[in-house]
């Protein structure tokens, strides 16, 4: 089973700055069709999960362009670039490369 | 608009039994893959397992921790996707979600479902 570990556990950010999370996978996740299937997550206060990045740097439909998903091998990167207080919440990478399923273990982003 | 609602979800003893369901509307029901994802209580996801379309089989899949207590299945005439618990310790304790694959991904979420298992 992949390991996807996210760092840091907890990022405070000030409204109008920039926030950078990092998910490592445990094997690379390049499929042996050439594409990262690399997820990105967003769980606010008291809400379900809402998918915001697929396949590694695709915005799913709504999905503001502040956001933006990067990396390949086992390095990614999910970034805001310029934090408002709805993006409050925790992250969670996901990958689909490798059966089964796996997830990372969330990145609390709240505001200074 | 996509939807998916849970229901079913209580309190249970240590051994005990549950059954969830999820009523999907506003897609092809038949043709999507669904399946559960629980989160404990503060803590992080979980994939708990899926069923594929028939078109590809109906075929279902299991995380290590349920397999042999847990069965998905799926009645496509009433889009509904269900959870049955079998055995249920107190690790099972979470939100249960509903969710519709897709992109390689899990697309769409349900609000979820409590279940607690406590003696």
């Amino acid at each position: 089973e992949i390991v996807m570990t996210q760092t840091p556990l907890s990022s405070p950010v000030t409204l109008g700055q920039p926030a950078s999370i990092s998910c490592r996978s445990s094997q690379s996740l390049v499929h042996s069709d050439g594409n990262t299937y690399l997820s990105w997550l967003q769980q606010r206060p008291g809400q379900p999960p809402r998918l915001l990045i697929y396949k590694l740097s695709n915005r799913f439909s709504g999905v503001p362009d502040r956001f933006s998903g990067s990396g390949a091998g086992t390095e990614f990167t999910l970034k805001i670039s310029s934090v408002e207080a709805e993006d409050v919440g925790v992250y969670y990478c996901i990958q689909a490369t490798h059966f089964p399923y796996t997830f990372g273990g969330g990145t609390k982003v709240e505001i200074k | 608009e996509v939807q998916l609602v849970e229901s079913g979800g209580g309190s249970v003893k240590p051994g005990g039994s549950l059954r969830l369901s999820c009523a999907v509307s506003g897609l092809t029901f038949s043709n999507a893959w669904v399946g559960w994802v629980r989160q404990p209580p503060g803590k992080g996801l979980e994939w708990v397992g899926r069923v594929k379309s028939k078109a590809v089989g109906g075929t279902a899949e299991y995380a290590a921790p349920v397999r042999g207590r847990f069965t998905i299945s799926r009645d496509d005439s009433v889009n509904t996707l269900f959870l049955q618990m079998n055995s249920l310790k107190t690790e099972d304790t979470a939100v249960y979600y509903c969710t519709e694959e897709g992109e390689w991904t899990f697309v769409h979420w349900g609000q979820g479902t409590l279940v607690t298992v406590s003696s």
